[in-house]
């Protein structure tokens, strides 16, 4: 089985301060890692994946997440804030042979101008 | 274009009643799903089809019915609805020989049972 969690239901920073969001994730065999999010009354939009290879991964709008196997974490991250990254941010897991994507419990992001 | 489509996007009805939602995408992938997401957010797989068939089928009430009439489709029909329906359910896809299995969502449909 598989779970994922996500540190803190809310985070609030300050615009141009780093943006931290904490995954952790819990897999038997190597996972593929996802970081979604999701803006008000819409859907969820891929930020960034990790399948294989490098393990710092970049994604849209200025994110990227680094894999680390030995700490079974996922963490997102943007150095500087922008009044559009506040949302709500889910990490996920899946198998490589799985169907299923698990999503943490989703962090809530304020940014304060 | 849409990549993928739900409809409607709210619903408000009466406990008791049954409502479908539709989903349809056109990015030609060969797997749907519906999450349900709650008022806390958490999101929660409830089936999976890849071509047509069932694949995934979480702890849901047999009230839920989803119907697959092609890989490009997915509805879900709740019969008798309940309070704790209220959520808003997500149709995604994804194509199953992909090595990424990133998913595509909709945009949402808000059911409210009053």
């Amino acid at each position: 089985a598989q779970s994922v969690t996500q540190l803190g239901s809310h985070v609030s920073v300050s615009e141009g301060a780093l943006v931290l969001l904490r995954c952790n994730y819990s897999s038997s065999v190597p996972p593929y890692l996802f970081w979604y999010v999701q803006y008000p009354n819409q859907g969820l939009q891929l930020l960034l994946k990790y399948t294989t290879g490098a393990t710092l991964v970049k994604g849209i709008n200025g994110f990227e997440a680094e894999f680390k196997k030995s700490e079974t974490s996922f963490h997102l991250t943007k150095p500087s804030a922008h009044m559009s990254d506040a949302a709500e941010y889910f990490c996920a897991v899946r198998t490589a042979a799985g169907n299923k994507l698990t999503f943490g419990g989703g962090t809530r992001v304020l940014v304060k101008p | 274009d849409t990549a993928v489509s739900q409809t409607p996007k709210y619903l408000v009805t009466q406990m008791g009643n049954d409502k479908s939602i539709k989903c349809e995408q056109n990015l030609g992938h060969d797997t749907m799903y519906w999450y349900k997401q709650d008022s806390k957010k958490f999101l929660k797989i409830m089936f999976s089809y890849n071509n047509k068939e069932l694949i995934i089928n979480e702890t849901v009430p047999n009230r839920f019915s989803p119907k697959s009439p092609d890989k490009a489709h997915l509805n879900l029909h709740i019969n008798s609805l309940e309070l704790g329906d209220s959520a808003v359910y997500f149709c995604a896809s994804s194509h199953q020989g992909a090595n990424t299995g990133e998913l595509f969502f909709g945009e949402g449909s808000r059911l409210t049972v009053l």
